[in-house]
């Protein structure tokens, strides 16, 4: 069954660094989404994507975040200059219209801001 | 504006006991979808169900059913016969009909269930 992947499963980096992380949407998915998860906390919406542009974006997905779609499977999330409060898990999502909106998440990638 | 409310923060019970999860949303679309989520220690999210604001029709599906009632804005998730795998963190969402439009979660109910 086709599933929503990500790399890395996890990621360490200094405040301050960027970092880009990757998504492959379900090949036939045409709506995209990041979401982020504070430990312990609920998950958070921060942006979506669909032909190439972004749709709807959180007041959390500011001048530090972008998204891209660089080709025709990877969604990237690029956050410019990693702060100690990005430290999160983040999930991409993506569905497909006529499928009752239901979003299918990747299994997310931790990240760690030391 | 969208809102979910999960008022379980934590339950826990005993293995083969049957449990019902809470979850009350807001919404002023007519529109609109709903949907539970279970996130396991390892921390994927894993979709259960989904019913739309035209479907009240409630659903069994092994030893999960689910509860939807448009009047009082709810909709809960049992579990029968609860067994230790179904410990996690359960998350109810909320969608409008437009698909750029995000989920709203609610903050999750975490289970557990004991041997």
């Amino acid at each position: 069954e086709p599933e929503v992947t990500q790399t890395p499963s996890h990621q360490v980096t200094q405040m301050g660094q960027e970092v880009i992380l990757r998504c492959v949407p379900i090949s036939n998915h045409l709506y995209f989404y990041w979401y982020r998860q504070i430990l312990g906390q609920k998950v958070e919406f921060l942006v979506s994507f669909y032909n190439n542009e972004i749709s709807e974006k959180s007041e959390i997905f500011d001048d530090q975040f972008s998204v891209e779609r660089p080709d025709g499977s990877n969604f990237t999330l690029k956050i410019r200059s990693t702060k100690l409060e990005d430290s999160a898990m983040y999930f991409c999502a993506s569905t497909l219209p006529g499928t009752g909106k239901t979003q299918y998440f990747g299994p997310g990638t931790r990240l760690l801001v030391l | 504006a969208q809102k979910v409310t999960q008022a379980q923060t934590e339950i826990s019970v005993v293995e083969k006991e049957d449990v019902t999860l809470d979850c009350v949303y807001e919404t002023r679309d007519t529109t609109y979808y709903l949907f539970w989520y279970k996130q396991p220690p390892s921390g994927e999210l894993v979709f259960l169900i989904r019913r739309n604001s035209f479907d009240e029709q409630n659903e069994i599906s092994g030893r999960y059913s689910w509860n939807f009632q448009k009047s009082t804005s709810s909709f809960n998730f049992t579990i029968t016969a609860s067994q230790v795998v179904d410990s996690a963190v359960y998350f109810c969402a909320l969608s409008g009909d437009n698909y750029g439009q995000n989920f709203v979660f609610g903050p999750g109910t975490r289970l557990s269930v004991l041997p």
